[in-house]
């Protein structure tokens, strides 16, 4: 049961480099979130997606491009890198809205900007 | 939009202490989730809690959801090494469709033998 898995765990990319975080679950889950985690500020949410086909804004969504095309991906796209987007970037998977149904977080990707 | 307020940001204690840490609110949540992050790794929930007023434990932990759903505190019984980490509360309004979660900044914790 491989739960929520993330790819890559670590990334060097150059200031205006374009690049895809990918974030699979295996657990039939509806929906999906990205979070970055930067010192101090705890978890953000990016964007998120209530099912295939659809995707909203989070807190934090400027600059970064989502699509829900199956169930089961969830990619997070940089399309020109900006040294601002150095975090952590977590993807988390949940079956439904409400506590009873807790999110799942895989174990992040490490994003340097240079 | 909504604010969680964590405190405190870190705690030094020493193995076999209780813990408490707890959230306030600008707004009301109608869900409290206190997680828990290992190094490297990603959150794992604690707690979670569903009524203003709740308490509910988990071995050592004891988490309350304010009566009036603007707070949230979670304690830690008798502290052991391996709580080391950093606690998040995060909280939840349901509306529709809507389920997003803020989270608090987090706690850090550590327990020295």
């Amino acid at each position: 049961n491989a739960g929520v898995t993330q790819t890559p765990k670590f990334q060097v990319l150059k200031t205006g480099q374009s690049m895809t975080l990918q974030c699979a679950q295996d657990m039939n889950h509806e929906y999906m979130s990205w979070y970055r985690q930067d010192p101090g500020m705890g978890l953000r949410l990016i964007h998120y997606s209530v099912g295939a086909g659809i995707t909203d804004q989070g807190e934090v969504p400027n600059g970064y491009n989502v699509s829900r095309s199956t169930t089961e991906d969830f990619p997070l796209r940089l399309l020109s890198a900006a040294p601002s987007q150095t975090s952590v970037y977590f993807c988390a998977s949940t079956q439904g809205p409400g506590g009873n149904q807790p999110q799942h977080f895989g174990d992040g990707t490490r994003l340097s900007i240079l | 939009g909504q604010q969680l307020n964590q405190s405190p940001q870190s705690m030094f204690i020493q193995e076999g202490e209780d813990v408490s840490m707890n959230c306030t609110s600008s707004s009301i949540f109608n869900t409290w989730l206190w997680y828990k992050q290992d190094p490297g790794e990603g959150p794992v929930l604690l707690i979670a809690l569903y009524k203003a007023g709740e308490l509910t434990s988990n071995g050592r932990l004891t988490a309350q959801f304010g009566i009036t759903r603007k707070d949230s505190f979670l304690n830690i019984s008798a502290s052991i090494p391996s709580d080391v980490g950093i606690y998040f509360c995060a909280g939840q309004l349901l509306r529709g469709s809507n389920y997003k979660l803020t989270f608090g900044k987090g706690t850090l914790l550590t327990v020295n033998p």
